[in-house]
């Protein structure tokens, strides 16, 4: 079973891009592609965001972006806006019947 | 409007148990599977148990043995037994959609669940 691996925190000024990384421990990780990210605002359910490593659903802006390298997936939020700052999750499928999430990023506006 | 409606939150005692519902409205209930997410106060997400959508049932290992995850297609009603509750347990517990591609792609709102003395 994986684990994944997120940072705090992170942060950016309005019209930049901040990236969220998602690492994950297991060996055998490299070729999963049910990665999957989520946007959490305080008092709210969570929202998918991006869904098989790079996928955006509808209705998610396009500033939204997934990708992976090995053992790495990573969020970006691009051209930042006040909205965006919430708390982000990601989440995989770890195999053996099992989903896995990481311990979340606060992503903070200046 | 595809939407999930969780309830059966409460305060129970440690040892106790609690029945939480999700009814389901604006897709084909027996075409999806459904998970449990739950999230403790102030903490990150937890997985919790899943329903495929041919009845087959996968748990947590914190969950295994004490939670059942069962669902009744004439109600579109999906149900989540909790029992030997612990303090740990205490938390939100969101009932959503996997979107047939291992993600999450519809929650509800969530039902709050406290486990204390």
């Amino acid at each position: 079973q994986s684990a994944l691996t997120q940072p705090p925190s992170a942060s950016g000024s309005p019209g930049q891009s901040v990236t969220i990384s998602c690492i994950e421990s297991s060996s055998d990780v490299s070729g999963n592609k049910h990665v999957s990210w989520y946007q959490q605002h305080p008092g709210k359910a969570p929202k998918l965001m991006i869904y098989e490593v790079s996928k955006r659903p509808s209705g998610v802006p396009d500033r939204f972006s997934g990708s992976k390298s090995g053992n790495t997936a990573s969020l970006t939020v691009s051209g930042l806006q006040a909205e965006d700052e919430a708390d982000y999750y990601c989440s995989a499928y770890g195999g053996n019947h099992c989903w896995v999430f990481g311990g979340g990023t606060k992503l903070t506006v200046l | 409007q595809v939407q999930l409606v969780e309830s059966g939150g409460g305060v129970v005692q440690p040892g106790g148990s609690l029945r939480l519902s999700c009814v389901a409205s604006g897709f084909t209930f027996t075409d999806y599977g459904i998970h449990w997410v739950r999230q403790a106060p102030g903490k990150g997400l937890e997985w919790v148990a899943f329903l495929r959508y041919d009845e087959e049932k996968w748990y947590a290992d914190s969950a295994n043995g004490r939670f059942t995850i069962s669902r009744d297609i004439s109600k579109n009603t999906l149900y989540l037994q909790l029992s030997s509750l612990r303090p740990e347990d205490t938390a939100v517990y969101y009932c959503i959609r996997d979107d047939l591609n291992y993600a999450f792609d519809i929650w509800g709102q969530g039902t709050m669940v406290t486990v204390s003395s």
